[in-house]
Formats: C-alpha cells, sequence, structure tokens
C-alpha cells in the first residue's frame, strides 16, 4: 500500500514570496491533516479535512495560510507572503474517516523542509 | 504548562542498554500514539493504544489511564534505534492529536 505522498521534499524561498506544498493521502483516506513542526518542537496541526470539508483551522494563520482539498483527495497548502518564523517541517498525514479506534491511527508523509531567508 | 510533557528531553545510551521514555498528559484522551521521527525524515507511528501494554520486536509501550502517563521501553538498544520519539494522545470528536515535544534518543556503539 503507497503511504502518504508530499512534494517538495524540500523549499528554499525569500521572505515575502509565496510558495505551495502538494499532499496525496492514502487512498480511501477522507480525513487529510496539515502540521507545521518548527526546529526542536513537536508538530503543530494547522489545518484538518474531512473529504473536501474543514474540520478544524483553529490554528491556521488565516492572513498567510490557505489550504484546500476541492475533490476530497489531494490537497495543496498555501503560504503567501512567505515570513522568516515559518521555516519549520509541514507534515502531511492521513487517516480513516472518524469514528472507532482504528480511525485514530494517523499515517504521516515524509514532509516538506521550508527554510526561509 | 503543556498539555503532553515527556522526558527526558534529550537521553544517551549505551548500545544494548535498556532505555525508557515517559509521557504524562493532562486531558482525557481516546488513544495514545508513540512515534519516531529520524532527522530529515517523515514521522512513523510506533504504537497506538488506550489501555494496558503493547509489544513490538524490542519495543514495549505502555499506558495507565488514571494516572494519565504512558512508557516506551527500548530492549537492547542499537545505534539505528536513534532518532526522536514522539509521544501525543488523540482527544476531541475529530480526533486531533496533541503532540510532547519530543525525546531525542542518541544511542553510541
Amino acid at each position: 500500500e503507497a503511504g502518504v505522498a508530499q512534494s517538495p521534499r524540500y523549499k528554499i524561498i525569500e521572505k515575502r514570496q509565496s510558495v505551495a506544498f502538494w499532499c496525496n493521502p492514502i487512498s480511501g483516506h477522507a480525513t487529510l491533516y496539515w502540521y507545521q513542526q518548527i526546529l526542536g518542537q513537536g508538530p503543530k496541526l494547522l489545518i484538518q479535512f474531512q473529504n473536501n470539508g474543514v474540520v478544524d483551522d483553529s490554528q491556521l494563520p488565516k492572513d498567510r495560510f490557505s489550504a484546500e482539498r476541492l475533490k476530497g483527495v489531494d490537497s495543496t497548502l498555501k503560504i503567501q507572503p512567505a515570513k522568516l518564523e515559518d521555516s519549520a517541517v509541514y507534515l502531511c498525514a492521513s487517516s480513516l474517516i472518524t469514528g472507532g479506534f482504528s480511525s485514530y491511527e494517523q499515517y504521516f508523509g515524509p514532509g516538506t523542509r521550508l527554510t526561509v531567508t | 504548562k503543556n498539555e503532553v510533557e515527556q522526558s527526558p528531553q534529550n537521553l544517551t545510551a549505551q548500545e544494548g542498554e535498556f532505555i525508557t521514555i515517559n509521557c504524562s498528559y493532562s486531558v482525557g484522551i481516546s488513544a495514545l500514539h508513540w512515534l519516531q521521527q529520524h532527522p530529515g525524515g517523515g514521522i512513523v507511528s510506533l504504537f497506538m493504544l488506550s489501555s494496558g501494554k503493547k509489544k513490538h520486536g524490542r519495543l514495549i509501550a505502555t499506558i495507565n489511564i488514571q494516572e494519565k502517563h504512558s512508557s516506551l521501553h527500548i530492549t537492547a538498544s542499537h545505534p539505528r534505534d536513534s532518532a526522536v520519539y514522539i509521544c501525543a494522545v488523540c482527544r476531541g470528536a475529530t480526533n486531533k492529536l496533541i503532540f510532547g515535544t519530543g525525546t531525542l534518543l542518541a544511542v553510541q556503539p
């Protein structure tokens, strides 16, 4: 079974530029998560989708971050304009639709390491 | 105070040693995860548990729901076990994960 795919793996941009990350979850997984992990910290949830609807985006800085999952499969996360403090690893994860113990399992992609200079 | 606390933050061990990493949490949970993250790599789920104990190879995870505490044990540690180990709790109707800050483990040959 293919895992969660993310691209690019690495990205270096200057502040005030824009950047986009892509995630393809495991086939059949209805729930998709985007996390931000700053060096030395645990991941922080940015946004959670169930199918193509937003479940939780309470910690997404909406003035500069946006995310979409138009057809309930792939997702993109965009930052515009980027700031120095956005330097982090952006992780995508997916899980089965919520409900039941097995749905608590989240499968993580390899992450995208963003450096803003 | 973080909702999920891990200890120690850093741990250096000699190959073959028995290792314990602890996790305490202060909220009600539906499940607790132990995750492994290698430098530059993604996150791999090691265990997901809601009670008792689970074992996989040289790894053992235990949880005490009443005490809101979990431990991850590594027996006969090996340099390839060197990684960051993260405790995360799952809570709420949306199965939101709340992460600890991780324990950086270095196993020296």
